[in-house]
């Protein structure tokens, strides 16, 4: 298995535009996970998904932010319009129930 | 809001001594515990997961304990190895709650030759 994939792994933008970061759980993983890492804060939670229905957003930090789920193989992650504050790694992870979570290599966000 | 709390925050360790760290947790609504290593540059790794008061863990020379009644966790390394450098996370999800995990901030750890 390829594990978790994530795309892009960089990317640089400008305030203002929009941003859609990218995820491809584990196979059978039914719960998928984004997570955002700062200096300051840490790893967070975003948003989550349980057989692709989004169980708690409550993390999301405001509605400039979205998250999809369309399939059980697809996630998407959108900041529209992004600014300088969303600069960050983005970790998307998966999981069986229960259980430990795999994480993808992120997606290191510049927004200039 | 759920608090994780990890100490130290940063420790440096000579290579063939033994460590350990800590990871303090809200002991009510407990479900699980997690501990994950994280090396530079790449993406967390999950080390254990417990959820009885009391577990014990061990993968090679790295082993965690458990109490859920009082909301601790340790982490110990037995013969630091200078590959064993990373920040290590621990994380904890709530019973009947969120799935998500809320993680602390990480012990860095820094093996020295």
């Amino acid at each position: 298995d390829a594990g978790v994939i994530q795309s892009p792994r960089h990317e640089v933008t400008e305030m203002g535009q929009e941003v859609t970061l990218r995820c491809k759980p584990i196979s059978g993983h039914d719960y998928l996970f984004w997570y955002r890492q700062t200096m300051m804060r840490g790893l967070e939670l975003l948003i989550y998904f349980n057989n692709n229905v989004p169980i708690d957003d409550s993390g999301m930090p405001e509605d400039r932010f979205s998250a999809k789920m369309p399939n059980a193989s697809f996630s998407t992650l959108k900041i529209q319009p992004s600014e300088p504050r969303d600069s960050a790694v983005y970790f998307c992870a998966s999981s069986p129930a229960y259980n430990e979570q795999f994480f993808g290599p992120g997606t290191r966000l510049t927004v200039l | 809001i759920l608090n994780v709390e990890q100490s130290p925050q940063s420790l440096h360790v000579q290579e063939g001594d033994s460590t350990n760290f800590t990871c303090s947790f809200p002991s009510s609504n407990f479900y699980a515990l997690h501990w994950y290593r994280w090396e530079t540059a790449k993406s967390p790794e999950a080390l254990f997961v417990m959820t009885l008061n009391g577990d014990e863990k061990k993968k090679g020379r790295i082993s965690a304990t458990l109490n859920t009644k009082e909301g601790y966790s340790y982490l110990y390394i037995k013969g630091s190895q200078p590959e064993d450098s990373a920040t290590y996370l621990c994380a904890f999800s709530l019973r009947g709650g969120a799935d998500g995990l809320t993680f602390g901030k990480g012990t860095h750890l820094i093996i020295q030759p």
